[in-house]
């Protein structure tokens, strides 16, 4: 069975401080890993994929298969990255399908002036 | 080019009632994944559909059914509602080769 565990709902920080949402996943096999991202009243949107190895509006995650962990993290907080964070696990590493992806309970961003 | 799409925006049922929800993917996209999301159980997969064969099945009674179309619309169903069916249900779609699933606004289904 796949999991992904969010362990924080909420998560405040200053502006310019440093941000780490935290993200832990069980799977059997080679797993790919997303972080997504809701701002208020917008569709749920990728903000970035660990294939890809991208830093997007600043954010990076690096997949750890040892601790289990796709931890997205972001030097400087801004205040328009409040918002619905999504870790979420698709078990088709490989890109053949990201139809069904196992979603973590989301982590509130809110980064305060 | 076009997002996800899904009719109707929101949704009030009585319990006992049955619904369908209309989805459509961005153009080209031939595979279609249904969610539902409420606070108490965040998202969770229902099923997913590519060239109309469902592909995967999330663990949700079978009262929840879908079907898509030779155009890759889907539709998802649920019948007898019940008022813990009350929720945000999103679809997604995505394209080959997949690169991310795309998601559309939801639809907000209360049942009263």
């Amino acid at each position: 069975a796949q999991r992904v565990t969010q362990p924080e709902k909420l998560l405040s920080v200053f502006k310019g401080a440093p941000v780490e949402l935290k993200c832990n996943y069980s799977y059997s096999g080679s797993p790919e890993l997303f972080w997504y991202v809701q701002y208020s009243r917008q569709r749920l949107q990728l903000l970035l994929r660990h294939i890809s190895r991208e830093s997007i509006k600043g954010f990076t995650a690096d997949l750890n298969k040892g601790e289990t962990s796709f931890h997205l993290k972001k030097p400087f907080a801004q205040e328009e990255d409040s918002a619905m964070y999504y870790c979420a696990l698709s078990g088709n590493a490989g890109g053949t399908s990201y139809g069904k992806l196992t979603f973590g309970q989301g982590t509130i961003l809110t980064v305060h002036p | 080019k076009a997002g996800v799409t899904q009719t109707p925006r929101y949704l009030i049922k009585t319990r006992g009632q049955q619904v369908t929800l209309s989805c459509s993917p961005i153009s080209g996209h031939r595979s279609v994944s249904w969610y539902q999301q409420t606070p108490g159980q965040g998202l969770q997969f229902l099923f997913e559909y590519f060239s109309e064969t469902q592909r995967n099945k999330g663990n949700f009674p079978g009262r929840f059914s879908g079907r898509q179309f030779s155009n890759s619309r889907s539709e998802m169903n649920v019948s007898t509602l019940e008022l813990g069916d009350s929720a945000l249900y999103l679809c997604a779609s995505s394209g080959i080769p997949a690169t991310e699933a795309f998601f559309g606004q939801g639809t907000r289904l209360t049942v009263v």
